[in-house]
């Protein structure tokens, strides 16, 4: 399986950009990058997913280096909401494991006011 | 927005019970899913169903089952609970025109087994 690589904890001023870093040096060719976070007391939310190109929404962006082994999601201006457990999947198109989402550990966002 | 409701934020049951957990989606979703969630473990996959009467285990089947008689409602039943499905239990769903499509997930009913 893919497996992905991400810091266990990171800190953050409020209303600063956040960058949260995501290794995946065996992805393959079919892996779409997910990300989704999970907020104390809740369901993980889903956040952004990309294949190849950079991709933004109203929640974030996504970073994809040119060689996809390793991506970025970027908020732009944290806040204290933002606070949560941030997790990096990689999921293929298609075929086994094409369904499930596979969390790893994931990296602590702490935002500080 | 999608909504994903889970019956029970909380439960206490005891072993040996029959346990049933609930779930409704609201966006006609294909896909749905059940997951626990265990300290130090991530989510596993315990079962997932493409379509109503349809399911297909994942990594941790045993010990559960799974009931899909509509479209929008998805439940998880634990046949005879023992103390080690103790857990954080999520529901979530996807369109299901392609695998590969966001999950939405319920805020989890939180599960002990005494």
């Amino acid at each position: 399986d893919a497996k992905t690589t991400q810091p266990n904890s990171m800190e953050s001023n409020e209303e600063e950009p956040v960058h949260l870093p995501c290794n995946h040096s065996t992805i393959s060719g079919t892996d779409y990058i997910h990300w989704y976070r999970q907020l104390p007391s809740q369901g993980p939310e889903y956040v952004i997913h990309g294949l190849t190109s950079n991709v933004n929404n109203r929640m974030a962006s996504l970073a994809i280096a040119e060689d996809r082994k390793s991506s970025t999601l970027i908020l732009h201006r944290a806040t204290l909401r933002d606070a949560a457990v941030y997790y990096c999947i990689l999921q293929p198109y298609s075929g086994a494991g094409s369904y499930q989402l596979t969390f790893g550990k994931g990296t602590k966002l702490s935002v500080i006011p | 927005d999608v909504k994903v409701t889970q019956s029970s934020r909380y439960l206490v049951k005891r072993t040996g019970e029959k346990v049933f957990l609930e779930c409704v989606q609201d966006m006609d979703h294909e896909n749905m899913f059940w997951y626990r969630q265990d300290p130090g473990l991530g989510l596993r996959l315990i079962y997932f169903s493409y379509d109503v009467k349809m399911k297909e285990k994942g990594d941790i089947p045993e010990g559960y089952s799974v009931s899909r008689e509509k479209k929008e409602r998805f439940s998880l039943i634990l046949e005879s609970a023992s103390t080690n499905q103790t857990s954080m239990y999520l529901c979530a769903s996807s369109l299901g025109d392609r695998a590969n499509q966001p999950q939405h997930f319920g805020d989890g009913t939180r599960l002990s087994i005494l």
